[in-house]
């Protein structure tokens, strides 16, 4: 019973880098999110999806792509690391039917 | 845009009550939640509440709904010292929304 895994789980960047954050659900939940949360902001809405094939834009879009070919797989990719990416990272899914959204265990993100 | 809006910080005794509080501003949110976070862990859902109730109970957690007022609140009885974390308040926003905005959280201090 996996629900929603996260990797990795940490990860250090330098500025400029690319990277991936990878996010996965078995529970065959259309909706997923991703979201950031910095200290004293709580968490700030990135990137959402309704279904495969979907993307849309959330609060804070910028520097960071999404895409979902598979109903499973909702990845987050950063192009170039910037300082102010600095932070936690949390995917999130949810059915098209039911009030529960289940969240990962978070990504602990660092650009140097 | 929507806003919800928390009180940063609460320290209570343990033993006694805890109330945390929460208001929005969207009149249309039709779902109501509560999330404990603990220090370097996820998100893990502890209630939530429709819009169209005033009390929802759960164990030890009782969530009060006033929708005039569009204040939320979320009360803890005989707050144990496991209870120390922080304690985020969300929104969804509406009928087919999926999106959840939430407060900056609440920390929440149990003194032995």
């Amino acid at each position: 019973n996996a629900g929603v895994t996260q990797t990795p789980k940490f990860q250090v960047l330098k500025t400029g880098q690319s990277m991936t954050l990878q996010c996965a659900q078995d529970m065959n939940h259309e909706y997923m999110s991703w979201y950031r949360q910095d200290p004293g902001m709580g968490l700030r809405l990135i990137h959402y999806s309704v279904g495969a094939g979907i993307t849309d834009q959330g609060e804070v879009p910028n520097g960071y792509n999404v895409s979902r070919s598979t109903t499973e797989d909702f990845p987050l990719r950063l192009l170039s690391a910037a300082p102010s990416q600095t932070s936690v990272y949390f995917c999130a899914s949810r059915p098209t039917s039911g009030n529960t959204i289940y969240f990962g265990e978070g990504s602990w993100l660092t650009v140097v | 845009g929507e806003d919800v809006e928390q009180s940063l910080f609460l320290s209570v005794r343990e033993g006694d009550s805890s109330v945390i509080n929460c208001t929005y501003t969207d009149s249309s949110s039709t779902y109501l939640y509560w999330y404990k976070q603990e220090p370097g862990a996820g998100l893990q859902l502890l209630t939530y509440i429709f819009s169209n109730m005033d009390m929802k109970q759960d164990q030890r957690l009782t969530v009060l709904l006033n929708k005039k007022d569009k204040h939320l609140s979320l009360r803890i009885a005989d707050t144990q010292t496991g209870d120390s974390a922080i304690y985020f308040c969300a929104d969804s926003l509406g009928a087919g929304s999926y999106q959840l905005t939430f407060g900056k959280g609440t920390k929440l201090s149990v003194i032995p």
